[in-house]
Formats: structure tokens, C-alpha cells, sequence
């Protein structure tokens, strides 16, 4: 089945505990993007990829890293994660983007 | 920023009628989409439309796009109590070899059976 799997689905760490959210997709999609969902905000990107080794900041950027080593896997990275960063995040692929994205299931993040 | 506003921000309808969401934007787009989500699901995509495209269907959905306007409007048909959920749409724009998401806020949609 054609998936974007996001782990874990919900998280609750502490201020300061670096963690990491995988992102992998199984559809050889080339475009790649995080995006964090607040109420009243709707969607805002985080980093985005065009392709393997290729990308750049979105958005809302400050206090996350991405790295894309292959073209499946998109993890979002919190070095220091601060209660500002408590969303619901999202990550999302396509072929290019000029097509739809297919997004993740999302993982509910709290910092206390 | 955001580039698309939706409107209106919550619809609640009766079972069998017509909803009709509209988007705003305000920079020239390459194309434009619609998703929906289900509570704090992720979104699924409904539907594409080009900037040169002027309207769309895909079964019960209807999207229009006015680039004069710079608006779009996505037209559900003979709604059903499953069609409850949040719509976005999103624009796509094109800078330095580089595509830009924008998403709305969205309009929440309730149908009522």
C-alpha cells in the first residue's frame, strides 16, 4: 500500500531532550515536507526536500533539522525541544510539487 | 504567511444538501488544491486544479478557479454525514526552480443527519 509512515504517533518529553520523528514513504516521491498544525494557524511548513541531499527551510525552520540521506526517509529533528514546540505535525510526499501531497498520519508531540 | 484563506471558517448543513467552501489568495499561483482531514488525521488530497484550468469536478466535488479574482470555490454535492470534516485548500507557487505549499486555516464542515 502506498504510505507515508510517520513514527511515533504521540510523544510527551521534556524541555531540552532531543527526539527524533521519522518520516518514510514507499512511493519513490522526490518532494518531502514537515509541517506543524496549530489551532487557528493551520498548516505551516517546516523544511521541505526537492530530492536525496536537497533541502531547505520553510516556514517556521527555527528550532527543528531535517536530513535527507535517501530518498524515503525525512526525519524531523528537535535538538532542544521547548513547549512552544508542542503541535501536531505532519509529514507529507510527492512525486513533485506539482502533484498532491500524500501526508502522514501525524504524531501529536507535547513538551512539558 | 498564509497565502489561502478559507470561508467561511465553520459550515453545518443538513444531510442531502450542498456545501460550498471558498479560498483566497493573493500571489499568482501555478496550482491550487483541496484537502480534507478528519479530526487530527492526516489530510487527504481531493483534487487539483492548474492555474490555466477553470473548473474541475471529480464525482461529488466541483472546484472553480478565478485567477482574476485570485479565489476558488470547492462545491460538495448531496452531502452525507461522512463528508464531516475540516477542509484546506493550497496553493502552489513556483520561485527560483523552487515550489512553495501554502495552506489555509480551513472550514470546518459538519453535516447533520
Amino acid at each position: 500500500e502506498a504510505q507515508v509512515t510517520q513514527n511515533p504517533r504521540y510523544l510527551i518529553t521534556v524541555t531540552g531532550k532531543k527526539l527524533t520523528v521519522t518520516c518514510s514513504q514507499n512511493m519513490n516521491h522526490e518532494y518531502m515536507s514537515w509541517y506543524r498544525q496549530d489551532p487557528g494557524l493551520g498548516l505551516r511548513q517546516i523544511y521541505y526536500s526537492m530530492n536525496v541531499e536537497v533541502t531547505d527551510k520553510g516556514d517556521v525552520p527555527e528550532g527543528y533539522k531535517v536530513s535527507r540521506k535517501e530518498k524515503r526517509n525525512f526525519p524531523l529533528i528537535l535538538e532542544s525541544p521547548s513547549p512552544n514546540q508542542t503541535s501536531l505535525y505532519f509529514c507529507a510526499s510527492s512525486f513533485s510539487a506539482s502533484y498532491g501531497y500524500t501526508f502522514g498520519s501525524g504524531t501529536r508531540l507535547t513538551v512539558v | 504567511s498564509q497565502q489561502g484563506e478559507e470561508d467561511p471558517q465553520a459550515l453545518s448543513i443538513q444531510e442531502g444538501e450542498n456545501a460550498t467552501m471558498n479560498c483566497s489568495y493573493k500571489t499568482s499561483i501555478n496550482n491550487l488544491q483541496w484537502y480534507r482531514q478528519n479530526s487530527g488525521r492526516g489530510l487527504v488530497h481531493l483534487i487539483l486544479i492548474r492555474s490555466n484550468e477553470r473548473e474541475k469536478h471529480s464525482g461529488r466535488l466541483r472546484v472553480t478557479l478565478d485567477t482574476s479574482k485570485k479565489s476558488s470555490s470547492l462545491l460538495i454535492t448531496a452531502s452525507r454525514a461522512a463528508d464531516t470534516a475540516s477542509y484546506f485548500c493550497a496553493t502552489v507557487t513556483t520561485t527560483s526552480g523552487t515550489y512553495k505549499y501554502i495552506f489555509g486555516t480551513g472550514t470546518r464542515l459538519k453535516v447533520l443527519a
